[in-house]
């Protein structure tokens, strides 16, 4: 199985900082999705990288997938109380012989950004 | 709104019970998946449905069972309940259930057992 390890689990900062979080595996996945999940709701896609090295912005996020195409980062610029929430991310997984690769996601990095 | 619909929203139940948690993908979709998420575990894979057949599973235990119909709404099935089931529940969609899609998912159900 292809673990994705997810750092920091927790994180709180105020209002207008950076910060990044990070996700890591020992295995190469052939792409790398990040959800967003917001209490009560459930995840929502942000980004898909499939190209190692390869970086992608949306407004204030900032994605990179590895060159190795082993980890990914997710930098937020001036961080505001809407970014706050639980953020996954998520690598196609052959979970047993014969099966169909599923995702699979990592533990998740909560997010809360203090006004 | 993502356009999946699952009931209940909340569910509260005694161990030994049974639950039918259902889900209705959105317009167009083929592909349902059902994912349980609980504090200890994170997001867990449980099983796959294409067009009403089975497709993958994963770590779904032998209590639990899940269809999809005709119609491609999905049932999962949940038999036996122990304390450590509670979690959410979700449900996602796609249209192909390709592993590189995005996967749209429902509001969850959230199963509590006492």
């Amino acid at each position: 199985t292809q673990l994705l390890e997810q750092s920091p689990q927790f994180l709180s900062i105020q209002e207008g900082e950076n910060l990044t979080v990070y996700c890591n595996s020992s295995s190469v996945f052939s792409s790398l999705q990040w959800y967003r999940q917001e209490p009560g709701e459930g995840p929502v896609l942000l980004v898909t990288v499939v190209t190692g090295g390869e970086v992608k912005k949306l407004k204030r996020l900032t994605f990179q997938f590895g060159d190795a195409r082993k980890d990914s980062s997710l930098h937020i610029t001036a961080a505001q109380p809407g970014d706050t929430g639980l953020y996954l991310c998520a690598g196609p997984t052959i979970l047993s012989s014969g099966s169909a690769r599923q995702l699979t996601f990592g533990s998740g990095t909560q997010l809360t950004v203090l006004p | 709104d993502s356009g999946v619909t699952q009931t209940p929203k909340h569910l509260i139940t005694a161990t030994g019970q049974r639950v039918t948690l259902r889900c209705s993908p959105r317009s167009g979709d083929l592909s349902v998946y059902w994912y349980q998420q609980s504090l200890d575990q994170g997001l867990q894979f449980l099983i796959q449905y294409y067009n009403g057949e089975e497709r993958a599973k994963g770590n779904i235990l032998e209590r639990f069972s899940a269809q999809q119909f005709p119609d491609l709404h999905s049932e999962l099935n949940l038999s036996s309940l122990e304390l450590g089931d509670s979690a959410l529940y979700f449900c996602a969609s796609t249209f192909s259930g390709s592993d590189t899609g995005e996967l749209f998912f429902g509001e969850g159900s959230r199963l509590t057992v006492l």
